[in-house]
């Protein structure tokens, strides 16, 4: 059963560079059929997505966070990262990896985020 | 980019009702709109995909409707571990990824 466990520091000082882990087990990271993405959660509010890479290094980012945010994948272990450069307080969120992938219906392709990690939150104050 | 806003942003009702949330595009998406639900300190999970296909292990209880900027989640008989917040999102633009503000369910 494929599963998605993030890491990394709980507490970034502003300006710094927020770095964050997606370990992928019981499956490849290396599947033709899976992005693997990040997803954002302020405190009390709702789900933004940041962006998505394909095992290839294939990346799609939100255009909001497009200048700050780098997503990468390395195949030999089964990860994908996240950095977000320069924070602020307003990154303070909880952080969730998640996989992308689709299904076919009527020659048509339907793509949705079907495995989460548990969320990692991390704090930007100094 | 693509806005989706729910409607009601929160909801009381009891375990046994029926229950419909919302969820209204910008533009013109097809059928491209999945609903997840979330419980507190929970990752989201996946309950509908392509506006009304319902993911392997959701209950029947739950369906989905609608096509173009309208859609629907609708609960037929709420049950106890139904109460949580439900996001629809769209995935009609692959390069911008948008959910929904969320209709948080809780019991009357």
């Amino acid at each position: 059963q494929l599963q998605l466990q993030e890491s990394g520091p709980g507490l970034v000082k502003p300006s710094e560079t927020l770095s964050l882990t997606c370990t992928v087990s019981g499956g490849s990271i290396s599947s033709s059929r899976s992005y693997w993405g990040w997803i954002r959660q302020p405190p009390g509010k709702g789900l933004e997505w940041i962006g998505s890479v394909f095992y290839s290094g294939t990346t799609y980012y939100n255009p909001s966070l497009r200048s700050r945010v780098t997503i990468s994948v390395d195949t030999s272990k089964n990860q994908f990262s996240l950095n977000v450069s320069s924070v602020i307080a307003a990154d303070t969120a909880v952080y969730f990896c998640a996989r992308r992938t689709y299904r076919s219906l009527s020659d048509y392709y339907y793509y949705y985020m079907d495995v989460w990690g548990n969320g990692t939150t991390v704090t930007v104050s100094s | 980019d693509i806005q989706l806003t729910q409607s009601p942003s929160s909801l009381s009702a009891s375990v046994g009702d029926r229950v419909t949330i919302t969820c209204r595009a910008s533009q013109n998406i097809r059928n491209y709109l999945n609903w997840y639900q979330q419980k507190p300190g929970k990752a989201p999970k996946l309950l509908i995909f392509a506006a009304s296909s319902l993911q392997g292990g959701v209950p029947s209880r739950f369906s989905g409707s609608g096509s173009g900027t309208d859609f629907t989640l609708t609960i037929s008989s709420l049950q106890p571990e139904d109460f949580a917040t439900y996001y629809c999102q769209q995935s009609y633009s692959t390069l911008l990824y948008t959910f929904g503000q969320g209709t948080k369910l809780d019991i009357k």
